[in-house]
Formats: C-alpha cells, structure tokens, sequence
C-alpha cells in the first residue's frame, strides 16, 4: 500500500523565517510527487517532481526530490503571513488513473 | 474558465437522508475524482472516473455513488447520510495521458447529524 509521511504535522514561526517541510512516501512504481498548498479551501498546486535532484522553484519557494532515499523537501525563504496554510504533499504511483495518496499535511502559521 | 466547481458549499444532513453532491469542470478533462478530507487523515479517494460513462472505487467507497453521465460533470451520492460521512468533500480532474497534475474544486462541507 502505498504511503506518504509528512513532518512536521504543524509549524508556527514568525515573518522573515526560513522553514523546511519534509515529505518522505513509500510507494510501488514511483512516477512523481506533487506539492499542493491548501488555504481555506480548494488544494493549489505548487510543484511537481519527478527526477532526483533538480530544484524547482518559484518565488520564495523550492523542492528538491531525493529518489534514492524516497524523500522531499520544501523550503520557504523570507515567510510571510500570506504563507500560512496547509501544504500537502502527494505521489504518484503507476496506476493507470492516475491515482495520488497524500500526506496528512503540514500546517504552516506565520505570526507578523 | 471558471476550473472546477462543486455545488452545494455547505449542506447538513440527518442521519437517513440522502443527498447529491455536483462537480462540473469546464477544462475538458478525461478524468474526474472524489476524494474527502478528514484532520490528520490528508485526503482519501472515494471515486474516480477515467472517462464519461466510467466510475469506479477508490480507497473508502463505502457508503457513496458516483455517476459521470457527461464529461464535464461528476456527480457523488450519499443514499443514506451517517455521522461518519461528516468531512470536506473535494472533487479533482486532469488531462488524460502522462499529466499527472490534479486541479481541486473549492469542497463541499458536510455535516450528517
């Protein structure tokens, strides 16, 4: 069965902080990982990696994908309030319907 | 190009009633999916449907239906509401082929009492 492990379950920091969620799965035919960041509603996307060691980026965010030890991070430079959300994070195995397990989540909390 | 969308926002339920839960995407995507979202559990798949006309079980389908009469639309039912079934309910879809992205509609709140 196919499993993802993200750490820590919740955050709180303040402005100006650098935080790194960690994401580790277990999964049979691995194909990508997908980081989703939820605010009060629906899930948005932020990244999606499918090779070992090539940075995504975006703004203040990045990912890296480690295939070899089965884990992800994801850094947040510079935090802002605007960042306070759950971030998820989801694989993707070899099913045909594209199937994604997720993550309980991290519950980020920036204070000003 | 409103993405998806999910009606009703909030709905509370007795136990025994049923209910249907609508899901509409405007993007042309071949596949559509349920998923509902419970604390510390992440998000679980109910159903999904790789095309009109197609559904089948996710990972706790019980006590739900799901019906994809058209492409743009996938519907989830409830026929007989439990406190249990109390969660946000999402729904997702994406292109066929190798895009593995899902896009999420905003999630009905259910409350069974």
């Amino acid at each position: 069965e196919d499993k993802v492990v993200q750490s820590p379950l919740s955050l709180v920091v303040h402005e100006g902080d650098t935080v790194t969620l960690n994401c580790s799965y277990e999964v049979t035919n691995f194909r990508s990982l997908l980081w989703y960041k939820q605010e009060k509603k629906a899930p948005t996307f932020l990244f999606m990696l499918t090779s070992s060691g090539i940075e995504k980026k975006s703004g203040r965010l990045s990912s890296i994908l480690d295939k070899k030890e089965l884990f992800s991070i994801l850094n947040i430079t510079a935090t802002q309030t605007g960042d306070s959300a759950v971030y998820l994070c989801a694989v993707k195995g070899g099913t045909s319907y594209g199937k994604l397990t997720f993550g309980q989540g991290t519950i980020l909390t920036v204070h000003p | 190009n409103a993405g998806v969308t999910q009606t009703p926002k909030f709905r509370v339920l007795k136990t025994g009633q049923s209910m249907t839960l609508l899901c509409a995407q405007d993007m042309n995507h071949e596949y559509m999916y349920w998923y509902r979202q419970d604390p510390g559990m992440g998000l679980r798949l109910i159903h999904y449907s790789v095309g009109e006309g197609t559904t089948a079980k996710g990972e706790v389908p019980d006590g739900y239906n799901v019906s994809r009469l058209k492409k743009q639309n996938f519907l989830l039912g409830l026929e007989s509401a439990a406190p249990s079934q109390t969660s946000v309910y999402f729904c997702a879809s994406r292109t066929g082929g190798s895009a593995d992205t899902q896009y999420f509609g905003p999630g009905t709140r259910l409350t069974v009492l």
